[in-house]
């Protein structure tokens, strides 16, 4: 059974940079999938952040102005967001999920969500 | 971006009823909309993809529809478990996107 288990910090300053990683179980990166980041706040919805191939190719949302990094470690069947400068803007439900299908945009299973709260 | 707009943006209905919601997209997406549920506190989940097809372990009264740029998911007979919030997301063209949502309750 493929679960995700997301993990990080909840609480970051203004301009500091995030760190998420998400662990992955039940299947392995390298086999074959993306695997992406979405995050949800009630001001801007479901808002897709990126995704990876275990090959490293990765696609991002221009909308994150290239403040948005993910890489994967397939000898720890995970894969990290870093998202710089952060605002509170980026204050959101972080949630990792795997992507398949056509165009690779079926989430279809996600981690449990990491609440992400930008404050000083 | 590809603006999906879902309505309606809430819906109350009894224990039974047929259920729909649409969602229309900025330009031509083809079959590439999925449908999601999500209940309060927990992630998305997959109940349709390529527009019409079911995800596996997801009822038969759930359905979806459409092409080009206006599709819709149909609970046949509403139940319980149903109540949440439903999205519908493209993946024609990047960036990926999602509609606002459909607020499902149970009256």
């Amino acid at each position: 059974q493929v679960q995700l288990q997301g993990s990080g910090p909840g609480l970051v300053k203004p301009s500091e940079t995030l760190s998420l990683t998400c662990l992955v179980s039940g299947y392995s990166i390298s086999r074959s999938y993306y695997w992406g980041w979405i995050r949800q706040s009630p001001g801007r919805g479901l808002e897709w952040i990126g995704s990876i191939y275990h090959t490293g190719k990765t696609y991002y949302n221009p909308s994150l102005m290239s403040r948005a990094t993910i890489s994967v470690d397939t000898s720890k069947n995970e894969f990290s967001l870093r998202l710089s400068s952060l605002t509170a803007a980026d204050t959101a439900v972080y949630y990792c999920a795997r992507a398949g299908g056509i165009g690779s945009g079926n989430f279809d299973y996600w981690g449990q969500g990491t609440l992400v709260t930008v404050s000083s | 971006d590809i603006q999906m707009t879902q309505s309606p943006s809430s819906l109350s209905a009894s224990v039974g009823d047929k259920v729909t919601i649409t969602c229309q997209a900025s330009q031509d997406i083809t079959n590439s909309c999925n449908w999601y549920h999500q209940r309060p506190g927990k992630a998305p989940k997959l109940l349709i993809y390529d527009a019409s097809r079911l995800e596996i372990g997801v009822p038969l009264t759930v359905s979806g529809r459409g092409y080009g740029t206006e599709f819709s998911l149909t609970i046949s007979s509403l139940q319980s478990e149903d109540i949440g919030t439903y999205y519908c997301q493209q993946y024609a063209i990047l960036p990926f996107t999602f509609g606002q949502g459909t607020k499902l309750e149970i009256k």
